[in-house]
């Protein structure tokens, strides 16, 4: 079974420049995480979708941040314009719909962002 | 609101010796309780998890944790460290009400093993 497909794995940008990150969940899993994971600090959520609607996205810096799942299954993160505290690693994450209760997340390899 | 704290960001053994990672967490209601592990340049890993039932859960590759409520501690231990175990782990608490699957996690602990 293929894993959670991130992409780029590595980003680096100047400030104010933009930047997006795609995932790609396992197959059939219904609800898809982006965490946010500065270094020296766990993971912190951004959004959560459940197929193509949003969840959660009380953490998400909705004035430079957004992010989206069409068609419920792949989804873009997007930063724009981009600070220098957005330098972090990010990662997407997906659960089955049957154990969206019981936490169970498969993590991507992360997206790792710097931003100069 | 919940909340996680790892005691100890880093913590060292020796190849062979106990691994005792800490957990505590804030939690309103008995809460699921996991730890995950993160090797290098890798996207995290589920350990264990503890949800109901059994209080001492088994996870993979020799872990196990203790979920005491009187303590409000989720402590991580393995009898005999191995130099494969060296990555960070995560200790992380989900609010079942909530069921939305979501994760607050602790700030990491980094395991070296030394041999």
């Amino acid at each position: 079974e293929a894993g959670v497909a991130q992409s780029p794995r590595y980003k680096i940008i100047e400030k104010r420049q933009s930047v997006a990150f795609w995932c790609n969940p396992i197959s059939g899993h219904a609800t898809l995480y982006w965490y946010q994971q500065i270094l020296g600090q766990g993971p912190k959520l951004l959004i959560q979708f459940q197929n193509n609607g949003v969840v959660d996205d009380s953490q998400l810096p909705k004035d430079r941040f957004s992010a989206e799942r069409l068609k419920g299954v792949d989804s873009t993160l997007k930063i724009q314009p981009a600070k220098l505290e957005d330098s972090a690693v990010y990662l997407c994450a997906s659960s089955l719909r049957g154990q969206v209760n019981t936490g169970e997340l498969f993590f991507g390899e992360g997206s790792r962002l710097t931003v100069l | 609101a919940q909340s996680v704290t790892q005691l100890g960001s880093h913590v060292s053994v020796s190849e062979g010796a106990l691994v005792l990672l800490r957990c505590n967490y804030s939690s309103s209601v008995p809460p699921y309780l996991f730890w995950y592990v993160q090797y290098p340049n890798q996207g995290l890993q589920l350990l264990l998890k503890y949800t109901t039932g059994a209080t001492l859960v088994k996870g993979i590759n020799g872990f196990e944790a203790e979920f005491k409520k009187s303590e409000t501690s989720f402590h991580l231990t393995k009898p005999s460290a191995h130099m494969s175990d060296a990555a960070e782990y995560f200790c992380a608490v989900s609010d079942p009400p909530s069921n939305t699957g979501k994760l607050i996690f602790g700030q990491g602990t980094t395991l070296q093993v030394k041999p």
